[in-house]
């Protein structure tokens, strides 16, 4: 079966600029995630989409990040402005999530951002 | 904040040597997952031990978790220049929303 899929693989910015990730999950997995990995450092979740509700955002900065998962399958996670702390990969994982067993999450190759 | 730890941070051993990680997490899980992640690539799963299991073996992985110290290991044998990547745990917590935590990972070199 094909992958998680991510674009672009590489994104190089100036601060206050904006920028946006696009995903496109495993076929038929319900749930979605954002995960930002700062270099060193594990994936810290951003945000958990259900379809195309949200079930988490906790982690996610509000002020400048938002993402969207229209018709729940692709999603976009954008960045408005970016500010230097952002430098980061941010990665892109589904699974099916059965309710009472255990979740196998499916990362993507991740989209490597540097701010300026 | 990251709910795992991995010991050592980071790990170098000859081709053929047997490589031990650990973890530590907080709080109760589910279960507890590893993950391996090559320079420049997303995550891959390797192995879930569910909380009432005690040892589990995929392969050349076999993991052991003991809850009432909240630890883990991952032991590779046999190691090849292929396994030189970077090594995550992630917690499976109780909570209905199933997400996984992971821990800051342990960087395997395995030197030909």
């Amino acid at each position: 079966e094909a992958g998680v899929a991510q674009s672009p693989r590489y994104k190089i910015i100036e601060k206050r600029q904006s920028v946006a990730f696009w995903c496109n999950p495993i076929s038929g997995h319900a749930t979605l995630y954002w995960y930002q990995q700062i270099l060193g450092q594990g994936p810290k979740l951003l945000i958990q989409f259900q379809n195309n509700g949200v079930v988490d955002d906790s982690q996610l900065p509000k002020d400048r990040f938002s993402a969207e998962r229209l018709k729940g399958v692709d999603s976009t996670l954008k960045i408005q402005p970016a500010k230097l702390e952002d430098s980061a990969v941010y990665l892109c994982a589904s699974s099916q999530l059965r309710y009472r067993g255990a979740d196998t999450q499916y990362f993507g190759p991740g989209t490597r951002l540097t701010v300026l | 904040s990251q709910q795992g730890e991995e010991d050592p941070q980071a790990l170098s051993i000859q081709e053929g040597e047997n490589a031990t990680m650990n973890c530590s997490y907080k709080t109760s899980i589910n279960n507890l997952q590893w993950y391996r992640q090559n320079s420049g690539r997303g995550l891959v799963h390797l192995i879930l031990i569910r909380s009432n299991e005690r040892e589990k073996h995929s392969g050349r992985l076999r993991v052991t978790l003991d809850t009432s110290k909240k630890s883990s290991s991952l032991l590779i044998t046999a190691s090849r220049a292929a396994d030189t990547a970077s090594y995550f745990c992630a917690t499976d917590g109780k909570g209905s929303a199933r997400q996984l935590t992971f821990g800051s990972g342990t960087q395997l070199t395995v030197l030909p």
